[in-house]
């Protein structure tokens, strides 16, 4: 099992740019979540699907969007890339089902807004 | 707001020293405690789950929820460089259905 796969790992955008962010999950999982990692932030949740068909916003969802393409896959996009979206973006997922919510991290994408 | 606490760090200690992490929480509902070890420049991997009061060990690490007190602890026994991380403390529940993390604790081993 590859667990949770993030492409691309490394991104370079400039300011209006768009592009997405895909993550797959090979476990099975029914719930899925794009975070933001920055210095002296910490993760902050974007969005999150807790199942197929269903998409929320979270904690900053502004400048984002996403799909939750099937069971799969569930990705990120930036419409008009600004230089404050800089960051590293990490996708997970879990099994809502249970209360424990055990969440399992991709390795991430580096993106840079010039 | 749900709020996660920990001391930023760097908790410093000897190899094979113990070294105790910390964490509070505001969310007297939580339901789920995680800690989650990320090195330099990787992603976050979840290496202790607890439920309940008490301690649960796993290896060298221990877990240890008090939620009367609302506070979690990781002890890690006979620390290795290995360990030199930045250590997330997670809490679940509550009021929504999120997992809320802490800022991190960064650990260094010194050999």
């Amino acid at each position: 099992n590859a667990g949770v796969t993030q492409t691309p790992k490394f991104q370079v955008l400039k300011t209006g740019q768009s592009m997405t962010l895909q993550c797959a999950q090979d476990m099975n999982h029914n719930s899925m979540y794009w975070y933001r990692q920055d210095p002296g932030m910490g993760l902050r949740l974007i969005y999150y699907s807790a199942s197929e068909g269903t998409t929320d916003k979270g904690e900053v969802p502004n400048g984002y969007n996403v799909s939750r393409l099937n069971k799969r896959e569930f990705s990120l996009r930036l419409e008009s890339a600004a230089p404050s979206q800089t960051s590293v973006y990490f996708c997970a997922s879990s099994d809502r089902g249970q209360v424990n919510n055990e969440q399992f991290f991709g390795p991430g994408t580096r993106l840079t807004v010039l | 707001q749900k709020e996660v606490e920990q001391n930023s760090g760097p908790l410093s200690v000897p190899e094979g020293a113990i070294a105790s992490l910390n964490c509070t929480y505001s969310d007297r509902g939580s339901q789920s405690f995680f800690w989650y070890r990320q090195y330099s420049g990787k992603s976050p991997e979840l290496i202790m789950s607890i439920y309940s009061n008490g301690d649960k060990e796993d290896g060298r690490f221990t877990a240890q929820l008090n939620k009367a007190s609302q506070y979690v602890s990781l002890l890690i026994r006979d620390s290795q460089p290995s360990d030199s991380a930045t250590y997330l403390c997670a809490v679940f529940g509550g009021s929504n259905y999120k997992l809320t993390f802490g800022k991190g604790t960064l650990l260094t081993v010194n050999p």
